[in-house]
């Protein structure tokens, strides 16, 4: 099966600073993993995603980095803003048929002003 | 833009009774999930479900639970008889193609077992 642990549970950064949440996962034929970003009492909200034949995606203000040799999958969060603040969760889909996405534990990212 | 409504928001229900959490999908989404989060925990995969029947369950998903999709806008999840253990989140979630697809979730019904 699929284990997916991330880093840190907490992450403290100053508003305007670029952010960074790490997740490890343990399947090395999972191919497509996802972010999710959950406020408090909101359902995880899609943010950005990337596919086992990439290394790096961008979306708006946002990166995702795949390193499969390590299997380690990073988010970068660029000049954050206080609406950032919320917990992020990696996803891992393992393939092999498999419909679930495997979850990280999350991150709490706060900002301080 | 669409999205995926959950109601209710909070349930409250004595143990050993049966409970229905209800979904709109995104409406020309095929696949369907439930995932619960118990509080402080991971999300976890309960099941899938795909041209009305059951894809893909986990080992949570027991026989006590039950899913089905009464209408063509509707997906429910049925706990027979709630158990404390059972209270949690329960995110309904939707995607176009299968799970290798973006997964869109619901806001959540908070689950609360006395």
């Amino acid at each position: 099966g699929e284990s997916v642990g991330l880093h840190l549970p907490t992450l403290s950064v100053q508003e305007g600073d670029n952010s960074i949440i790490n997740c490890a996962y343990s399947n090395s034929a999972s191919d497509y993993f996802i972010w999710y970003k959950q406020e408090s009492g909101k359902g995880p909200q899609f943010i950005i995603d990337i596919r086992s034949n990439m290394d790096k995606r961008q979306g708006q203000r946002v990166t995702v980095l795949l390193n499969k040799t390590v299997k380690h999958l990073s988010l970068q969060i660029a000049a954050t803003q206080p609406g950032d603040s919320a917990v992020y969760f990696c996803a891992v889909y393992s393939g092999g048929g498999a419909d679930g996405l495997t979850f990280g534990k999350g991150t709490h990212l706060i900002i301080q002003p | 833009e669409p999205e995926v409504t959950q109601t209710p928001s909070h349930q409250v229900t004595q143990m050993g009774q049966e409970v229905i959490l209800r979904c709109v999908p995104i409406s020309n989404h095929l696949y369907f999930y439930w995932y619960r989060q118990i509080l402080g925990q991971k999300v976890e995969f309960l099941v899938s479900f795909y041209n009305n029947e059951i894809s893909e369950k986990s080992e949570i998903f027991d026989d006590q639970f039950s899913v089905e999709r009464p209408d063509g806008s509707n997906f429910t999840l049925k706990i027979r008889s709630t158990k404390l253990e059972d209270s949690a989140m329960y995110f309904c979630a939707s995607s176009w193609e299968r799970a290798a697809d973006t997964q869109y979730f619901g806001p959540g019904t908070r689950l609360t077992v006395l």
